[in-house]
């Protein structure tokens, strides 16, 4: 059973285009989450979506955004890119919400802002 | 606004095992504790998790106290390929969330 994918691996983009990056779920699952890790830094978590709709986002600007398709895959999209923006960008996917579902990662999509 | 307290790296011996203490002492009865890790530039990758008993799977066993205000997550054979960021997380039932701390970084040796 194929795991959550991503895509791209890499991107390199420059400072004011925008990026976007690619999610598929384990099948079956419903519930998409983007996190971002900056070098050196934790991850902080980005998005929720769950059956299509945005659930909750972290502290991050509008120029982060997403959606999610009918068939849960998601994109992430970052606008307006800025040098800081430069990170893994995690996607992870679950079961119908419930705590006790455990959340899968993708390798992540490495974002390079030059 | 992690609730977890874990140590900031550890050593290990390939072959022996390698015990990764948690401290949540401030954990709620709704709360699950969930262990992931991470290997360098991968995506976290999920262990464990348990809710008051003890578990066990392929990769790991897990302790938690009785009081469950600790947990130690066990890795029974090392293998250099553990060598990693372990994370301890305590996540609440009705929360969607991980909030992921520092973690451990454990390094096995030969």
């Amino acid at each position: 059973e194929a795991g959550v994918t991503q895509s791209p691996t890499h991107l390199i983009k420059t400072r004011g285009q925008q990026a976007t990056l690619r999610c598929s779920p384990i099948s079956g699952h419903t519930s998409v989450y983007w996190y971002q890790q900056a070098l050196g830094l934790g991850l902080q978590f980005l998005l929720w979506y769950d059956e299509g709709e945005e659930r909750n986002r972290g502290n991050f600007p509008p120029r982060f955004s997403g959606r999610q398709f009918p068939n849960y895959s998601s994109e992430l999209n970052v606008n307006a890119l800025e040098l800081e923006d430069s990170a893994l960008y995690l996607c992870a996917s679950s079961g119908i919400y419930h705590s006790g579902n455990t959340i899968y990662f993708g390798e992540g999509s490495w974002l390079t802002v030059v | 606004d992690a609730k977890t307290t874990q140590p900031t790296s550890m050593d290990c011996a390939e072959g022996r095992a390698a015990n990764l203490p948690c401290n949540h002492s401030t954990i709620s009865g709704n709360e699950y504790v969930y262990w992931y890790r991470q290997i360098h530039s991968q995506g976290p990758q999920y262990i464990i998790h348990g809710l008051k008993n003890n578990e066990t799977n392929e990769m790991a066993s897990l302790i938690i106290t009785e009081d469950r205000k600790s947990s130690t997550l066990i890795l029974p054979h090392a293998t250099l390929r553990d060598t990693a960021v372990y994370y301890c997380i305590v996540r609440p039932i009705n929360d969607y969330k991980l909030s992921f701390g520092a973690g451990t970084t454990v390094t096995v040796r030969a």
